[in-house]
């Protein structure tokens, strides 16, 4: 069955550089989360989507915007990279908003140099 | 607002002895509350969850969970560990249908020797 696909898996940036990471749902899926992992850390929520309209909101920086396009893939853009930023980002989907399980991506490796 | 307590960072365990990784939650309404595990360097794969029907939830590979909501807890068991079942368990808590967002714990890591 078709995943969460997540791109890149991996990325190295430099301070004050800009990422995007990408995520692409299952297909049907209508629902986005955004979720980031310190290391050693849990998974910290930080914002959804929901019918291209964002839902929800958590600890987004707001150096950090995303947004959900008509095929429901989501883009989440980080600008002015800080240190702090190194983590492991996930990306999950849903059918439906308040859906009671979300399955989630392998995830996108930020290393920020 | 809801949380989640693991209380236990490690748990060590023999291979073919018990797992028992302990959760306690706080909700304000009726949880959704499941169980996910982390091997090393990989993604978020789904154990088990627990949506308001049976209160003991059964989920791969071995693993089952009991929601007490009397005590609030939620604790993930398996009878006989393997060597694979070595990684990171997270317990979660969802306030249910019409708001899911997903809150964390921080996390079990659960050691398997041989």
């Amino acid at each position: 069955a078709a995943g969460v696909i997540q791109s890149p898996r991996h990325l190295i940036k430099e301070k004050r550089e800009t990422a995007t990471l990408k995520c692409y749902p299952i297909p049907r899926h209508d629902t986005v989360y955004w979720y980031q992992q310190g290391p050693g850390q849990d998974p910290q929520f930080l914002i959804s989507f929901y019918e291209k309209m964002q839902s929800d909101k958590g600890s987004i920086p707001d150096r950090f915007s995303a947004q959900q396009f008509s095929d429901y893939h989501s883009e989440l853009n980080m600008s002015s990279l800080e240190l702090g930023d190194s983590a492991l980002y996930f990306c999950a989907s849903s059918f439906g908003q308040g859906a009671l399980e979300q399955f989630f991506g392998p995830g996108t490796r930020l290393t920020v140099l | 607002a809801q949380s989640v307590t693991q209380l236990d960072s490690h748990v060590s365990v023999s291979e073919g002895t018990p797992v028992l990784l302990r959760c306690n939650y706080s909700s304000s309404y009726s949880p959704s509350l499941f169980w996910y595990v982390q091997h090393p360097n990989k993604g978020l794969q789904l154990l088990l969850k627990y949506t308001s029907a049976a209160t003991l939830v059964k989920g791969i590979n071995g693993f089952e969970a009991e929601f007490k909501k009397s005590e609030t807890s939620f604790h993930l068991t398996k009878p006989s560990a393997h060597m694979s079942d070595a990684a990171e368990y997270f317990c979660v808590v969802s306030e249910g249908a019409g708001y899911s967002t997903l809150t964390f714990g921080k996390g079990t890591m659960l050691l398997v020797s041989p």
